[in-house]
């Protein structure tokens, strides 16, 4: 057990839909990255959030957007969804800005219908 | 465009025998270099990491080795156990300066199966 939790553990829904994930990181930990894991594809950085603030941004679309919470919650929301949007989203945390090693969550399978 | 390339997507060990699993990186800003281990419906387990300051790293049955000229590192496993089933990904930050990113860019992974 990591220390990461992520909810819900499954998500189905329709195309066009709008949904919402969310993920607690280790305690004490400040940093909060988002990853997506498509069929046959490696775990792609969305985007990173420290201690409230956006950090760092990858191949995250214009219809995905996060926050981070002054709990160090973070939510990933996920609208206008797609087919091609299913896949696993993984949140990690780390203990701080400057540290490589992240704990990753169980994570969240979504399946667009 | 991929940064980080793990070319074998799977590879089946005896029990008791080595395991190497290796890894290809394109970019020259990395400089810090992770393995993670996967089992199926949970998420990446960090394993162990390296920094490029060094060439090899230890932690008990698994070792990293990292070769800065090839851009290559590799993860050893000795001996191989069952439970050591499962993916392993390769992942990489340019981070460790301080001057780059922490967000890590991860292969696509290596299926280990260690056979009894």
């Amino acid at each position: 057990d990591s220390g990461v939790t992520q909810t819900p553990k499954h998500l189905i829904t329709a195309t066009g839909q709008r949904v919402t994930l969310r993920c607690s990181p280790r305690s004490g930990d400040l940093s909060v990255y988002w990853y997506q894991q498509s069929l046959d594809q490696g775990l792609q950085f969305l985007i990173q959030y420290y201690n409230g603030e956006e950090r760092a941004k990858g191949n995250i679309l214009e219809r995905f957007s996060a926050q981070q919470f002054p709990d160090l919650h973070s939510e990933l929301n996920l609208s206008s969804l797609e087919l091609g949007d299913s896949a696993l989203y993984f949140c990690a945390s780390s203990v701080g800005l400057a540290v490589n090693e992240q704990f990753f969550g169980p994570g969240t399978r979504l399946t667009v219908l | 465009d991929q940064q980080v390339k793990q070319n074998s997507p799977s590879l089946r060990v005896q029990e008791g025998r080595i395991s190497i699993l290796n890894c290809d990186y394109t970019n020259s800003m990395f400089d810090y270099f992770l393995w993670y281990k996967k089992y199926p419906a949970e998420g990446p387990t960090f394993l162990i990491s390296i920094s490029s300051i060094k060439d090899k790293n230890e932690d008990g049955r698994f070792t990293v080795f990292l070769n800065k000229s090839a851009k290559h590192l590799s993860l050893h496993i000795v001996p191989s156990q069952p439970g050591d089933s499962a993916v392993y990904f390769c992942a990489a930050s340019a981070g460790y300066s301080g001057a780059g990113s922490y967000q890590l860019t991860f292969g696509k992974g290596t299926k280990l199966s260690v056979i009894p």
